[in-house]
């Protein structure tokens, strides 16, 4: 167990429908990064947050946003879904912005059909 | 722009022999290089994370190397195990502001009894 949770494990949806990703980061880490694993591709980086405020962006599509709430944790949402968005999606926390340190939960698993 | 290539894109080796992974890039401003193993339908696991001023870094039977003139690193595995079989990634983090890291398309490794 990494520490960093993330749910649900799996998630299928119909396309054109929004879902809503968690990410819970380890005790004492105040970043929050998103990444996108599609199949046969590396991991994209999408979006990184550092208690609560937006630090940098990515290859994040206008249908996804995410935020970081107050208490740290974070929501990855993605609306009008397509079939290409069906992927690995991971979330990494470290305790500052350097990401020098941090660990992955161990994704979620979205299927678009 | 910045960029990560790994080779080879697959390797085939047999239990107990040694094998080179390869990394280069072409971030810049240079933090940090990592290299990941990702099991199948998991998240990375970090291996070791090396800075500018580190040229080697061990973890049990992985090595990583880091030439920062050249951009290049190496993740050296020794007497392979089954448990080996995985993605490996190489990740390059800049340091230009916002701390955004750049990631291989990762070797995959397949350890044969």
């Amino acid at each position: 167990d990494s520490g960093v949770t993330q749910t649900p494990k799996h998630l299928i949806t119909a396309t054109g429908q929004r879902v809503t990703l968690r990410c819970s980061p380890r005790s004492g880490d105040l970043s929050v990064y998103w990444y996108q694993q599609s199949l046969d591709q590396g991991l994209q980086f999408l979006i990184h947050y550092y208690n609560g405020e937006e630090r940098a962006k990515g290859n994040i599509l206008e249908r996804f946003s995410a935020q970081q709430f107050p208490d740290l944790h974070s929501e990855l949402n993605l609306s009008s879904l397509e079939l290409g968005d069906s992927a690995l999606y991971f979330c990494a926390s470290s305790v500052d912005q350097s990401n020098y340190g941090y660990t992955f939960g161990s994704g979620t698993r979205l299927t678009v059909v | 722009k910045n960029q990560v290539e790994q080779s080879p894109q697959s390797l085939i080796i047999l239990e107990g022999k040694n094998c080179t992974l390869q990394c280069n890039y072409t971030v810049s401003p240079f933090s940090n290089l990592r290299w990941y193993k990702q099991d199948t339908g998991r998240g990375p696991v970090s291996l070791t994370i090396m800075t500018f001023s580190e040229n080697t870094k061990s973890n049990g039977r992985y090595t990583a190397t880091l030439d920062a003139d050249t951009k290049q690193s190496s993740l050296h595995i020794t007497a392979s195990q089954l448990s080996d079989s995985a993605s490996y990634i190489c990740v390059v983090t800049s340091s230009g502001g916002s701390y955004i890291p750049t990631f291989g398309r990762g070797t995959s490794l397949i350890v044969h009894p």
